[in-house]
């Protein structure tokens, strides 16, 4: 069946550490995303792409970075690690054209 | 910027009574109103959504309600049971060009069923 899955599900890095986060997809969608969720703060958009080389910035850019080199994939990385970015991190994918999205199962990211 | 405000952050009900969940979105150019459950340690999944041409939408125990000149929207849950018991998101989108949207989630709220 086509799906959604992130990987690592758990990490643990240490300060300063580069760190990638892999969400892959297998229904050809073309809109991607990422969120962080945090206890008060619900879902926060991190970064998104509508399509290959297509990559934006959400409200809670900063230290993350994204690049979409094909239709399955969008990798976040963490450049330099912070205590600040402990956070459960979810990937989330829609069709072209449609605003319905499906998430991953989400990575628990620790940075120590 | 546009917000999504959803109150209770908390709400604990008796199992078999209804619990409500309020949003208020700040885009009028909002159209899209879904609603994500999301279970402890699990990912959001879609339960019920709305769209801006319809004032109410039902689905076996939960429904979902629409006012447009309030801009607010609610979920309600009839007949709670233990199975209930989770995080729920609201969240308001945007077209923003043919193809690419905004999505703006609310800050969930916890529902408790008490058996």
């Amino acid at each position: 069946d086509a799906e959604i899955t992130q990987s690592p599900r758990h990490k643990i890095t240490e300060t300063g550490r580069q760190v990638t986060l892999a969400c892959h997809q297998t229904w050809n969608h073309n809109n991607m995303f990422w969120y962080r969720q945090d206890l008060g703060h619900g879902l926060r958009l991190i970064h998104y792409s509508y399509g290959v080389q297509d990559t934006n910035k959400g409200e809670v850019s900063d230290g993350y970075s994204v690049s979409r080199s094909n239709t399955e994939d969008l990798p976040l990385t963490l450049e330099s690690a912070a205590s600040s970015q402990t956070s459960v991190y979810f990937c989330a994918s829609s069709p072209g054209g449609q605003n319905i999205q499906y998430f991953g199962a989400g990575t628990r990211l620790s940075v120590l | 910027g546009e917000n999504v405000e959803q109150h209770p952050s908390t709400l604990s009900v008796q199992e078999g009574d209804s619990a409500v969940i309020k949003c208020t979105y700040s885009d009028s150019a909002s159209n899209y109103f879904p609603w994500y459950k999301q279970e402890l340690g699990k990912r959001p999944q879609l339960i019920i959504d709305i769209r801006s041409n319809v004032g109410e939408k039902k689905d076996q125990r939960i429904a979902v309600t629409l006012n447009k000149t309030a801009k607010h929207f609610s979920l309600h849950i009839t007949e709670t049971q233990p199975e209930d018991s989770a995080v729920y998101f609201c969240a308001a989108t945007t077209w923003v060009t043919s193809g690419t949207y905004k999505y703006i989630f609310g800050t969930g709220t916890r529902l408790k069923v008490l058996a």
